[in-house]
């Protein structure tokens, strides 16, 4: 069983909305993960989240994303004007003890 | 910069037989990690096995093990007695040796035959 779970599901929003994925880790992990996959194609690294700080992020990461832990548990992915090429499904990842990642379920975000 | 590559879109294999599933990657890291990754189409993402590039050998995990060799960059997905609940993507990633970040190929789409 994955030790994260992520809401919603499932999102529907319009073009130029703004949208949040929450992604609550049920464990300690201190080392997060956002990936993203848009359908039918490969999974795409966006951005990795240490202790309260962005460490490393892709050129996918540009303005319109940002990461925060609003709460000190929840870690939030923010999308602040959604694109149609926003739409994919945004997975929330951790780290295993060999430095393996294990995927959250996922959220699928399509922008219409 | 790190590239996995996975020449085969769509696998087909009989119930019970074995499969190999191909990936090669390219890397100047010398320190590296190789995962093979399963998405059903429900969509999650189940991670199958790791093999580290030190490793002397190959990983195995229950059906699954990998075929590493470092010479020729490859790290194939070897499935023995494919079950119908096989048939999924199957992605192969990369972790260089700096960060955490993971690379992932285009993915195959396996089909277990009855």
């Amino acid at each position: 069983e994955p030790e994260v779970t992520q809401t919603p599901s499932h999102q529907v929003t319009q073009m130029g909305q703004e949208v949040i994925l929450r992604c609550v880790p049920i464990s300690n992990h201190l080392y997060f993960y956002w990936y993203r996959q848009i359908l039918g194609q490969k999974v795409e690294f966006l951005v990795s989240f240490y202790n309260n700080e962005i460490s490393e992020k892709s050129e996918i990461f540009d303005d319109q994303f940002s990461v925060e832990r609003p709460d000190g548990s929840n870690f939030t992915l923010k999308i602040r004007s959604t694109k149609l090429e926003d739409s994919a499904m945004y997975f929330c990842v951790y780290i295993g003890e060999l430095r393996e990642q294990y995927f959250g379920p996922g959220t699928r975000l399509t922008v219409t | 910069a790190q590239k996995i590559t996975q020449t085969q879109p769509g696998m087909f294999v009989q119930e019970k037989e074995a499969v190999t599933l191909d990936c090669t990657y390219d890397t100047s890291d010398p320190s590296y990690g190789l995962f093979w990754y399963k998405q059903p189409s429900s969509g999650e993402m189940i991670f199958l096995i790791y093999q580290g590039s030190y490793d002397q050998q190959n990983a195995t995990e229950g059906r699954y093990s990998l075929n590493f060799q470092k010479a020729r960059k490859s790290a194939n997905l070897v499935i023995s007695a494919s079950q119908l609940g096989d048939s999924a993507m199957y992605f192969c990633a990369m972790r260089g040796a700096t960060g955490n970040q993971f690379y992932f190929g285009t993915g195959t789409s396996l089909t277990v035959i009855p």
